[in-house]
């Protein structure tokens, strides 16, 4: 069965500077996607970024990128330019590619902003 | 842009009693999912619908059923409530019949519906 790990339960960055939450998962497909979903304390799922795992160029967004390394089943995110409103419950999720597939989240790292 | 309409967003039940939750896609997403996040705890799945037919299942109660209607909205029934079933509903849509478009497999989230059993 696929798993996604997080294994950083709670984060800290300062505002302006630079974060990477790290994620790993395990599966035995070749072809899957993977996310990285934010829960601000309003608790709305909201999709940061998405990678497709045939693609082997990162995938970015304004300031968050991601460092895929497939070989190694790792996922991480990277954070620039922290604001105090990137402050939330941040998910990796996996999905199988093809129709109607469920999402596999981690277990979710909270981040924290300092001013 | 309009998203996935969840209702009602806040439901407080007894012990026993019956739940219907309501979720809307987004137009012309064929697909839904429901998902269960307990306090503290990440989303789990509990079941999808794809063109109105059930597609994948997951950890979902027998207590529970789900269907997808003609106008493709979704509702999620909950029988013989438990204190256990205390948690926010979450239903995403997804257009599944575009996966080559690049947009595929993406969920949409709604807001959730929070219940909590007294």
């Amino acid at each position: 069965a696929q798993t996604v790990t997080q294994s950083q339960p709670e984060m800290s960055v300062q505002e302006a500077e630079t974060v990477t939450l790290s994620c790993t998962y395990d599966t035995s497909e070749s072809d899957y996607y993977l996310f990285w979903y934010k829960q601000p304390p309003s608790r709305q799922m909201i999709l940061v970024i998405r990678q497709e795992a045939y693609k082997q160029q990162n995938a970015t967004e304004n300031r968050f990128s991601v460092n895929f390394q497939k070989a190694a089943k790792s996922f991480s995110l990277k954070i620039s330019d922290s604001q105090l409103g990137d402050a939330a419950m941040y998910f990796c999720a996996y999905t199988e590619n093809g129709a109607t597939n469920k999402l596999i989240f981690g277990t979710g790292t909270l981040l924290a902003v300092q001013p | 842009a309009a998203g996935v309409i969840q209702s009602p967003r806040h439901l407080i039940k007894e012990k026993r009693e019956t739940a219907t939750l309501k979720c809307y896609p987004i137009p012309r997403h064929d697909t839904v999912y429901w998902y269960q996040q307990g306090p503290g705890q990440d989303p789990q799945f509990l079941i999808s619908f794809y063109e109105k037919m059930q597609s994948d299942k997951g950890s979902i109660p027998d207590r529970f059923s789900a269907q997808q209607f003609s106008d493709y909205h979704s509702e999620l029934n909950m029988s013989s409530l438990e204190l256990g079933d205390s948690a926010l509903y979450f239903c995403a849509s997804s257009l599944t019949r575009q996966l080559t478009s690049g947009r595929g497999n993406i969920q949409y989230f709604g807001a959730g519906t929070r219940l909590s059993v007294l």
